[in-house]
């Protein structure tokens, strides 16, 4: 069975402040996504990464895909309140054109202002 | 262009119950896949719909059961509701293959 698991589950945190969220496997995937979602919202792409050791950068969020395609993570710089959300690692599961993601679990960041 | 909606928003239902749930896909997208998102958790896969055919499924019991239509548009139905059915059911819009899906806003629903 394949699984993402996120750390921390949960990050409160003052304005300014970086922090790092950690998706982890023990499968590797040909890609990974980070999604963010706010309440009574669907979850919204950041990015997609597919090849191992990709780093992308979008704004303050820095994204990394691990060497061996199992791992990545999510870095946020100098966080602002705006940065709060539900932040979700997801990866296709089986064939593509089943479309099956499997998520993580999320992480909660709450930043203060 | 028209994003994903979903109806209704909210909705509550007593055990043993059936409920309905629908979903516009975005336009140009051909493919429409369910999640259940339950409080706290990321979201998992229930079935993905192509060309009005069932296109792989998640493990979720046969009373979960869906609809695509010629428009693209889809139904998720859920039999004999079960309290542990309360959640958050999203729906999202693809190409077939497509890396990205688009997420509608979701139906959250309440079983007592």
């Amino acid at each position: 069975t394949q699984l993402l698991e996120q750390s921390p589950q949960f990050l409160s945190i003052q304005e300014g402040e970086n922090l790092t969220v950690y998706c982890n496997s023990s499968s590797v995937f040909s890609s990974l996504q980070w999604y963010r979602q706010e309440p009574g919202e669907g979850p919204v792409l950041l990015v997609t990464v597919v090849t191992g050791g990709e780093v992308k950068k979008l704004k303050r969020l820095t994204f990394q895909f691990g060497d061996a395609r199992k791992d990545s993570s999510l870095h946020i710089t100098a966080a602002q309140p705006g940065d709060t959300g539900l932040y979700l690692c997801a990866a296709p599961s089986g064939s593509s054109n089943t479309g099956k993601l499997i998520f993580g679990q999320g992480t909660t960041l709450q930043v203060k202002p | 262009e028209t994003g994903v909606t979903q109806s209704p928003t909210h909705l509550i239902k007593t055990r043993g119950q059936q409920v309905t749930l629908r979903c516009s896909s975005q336009s140009g997208h051909n493919t429409v896949s369910w999640y259940q998102q339950a409080l706290g958790q990321g979201p998992q896969f229930i079935f993905q719909y192509y060309r009005e055919e069932e296109n792989g499924r998640g493990n979720f019991p046969p009373r979960f059961s869906g609809l695509q239509f010629p428009n693209y548009s889809s139904e998720l139905n859920v039999n004999a509701l079960e309290l542990d059915d309360s959640a958050l059911y999203l729906c999202a819009s693809s190409l077939l293959g497509g890396e990205t899906q688009y997420f509608g806003p979701g139906t959250r629903l309440l079983v007592l």
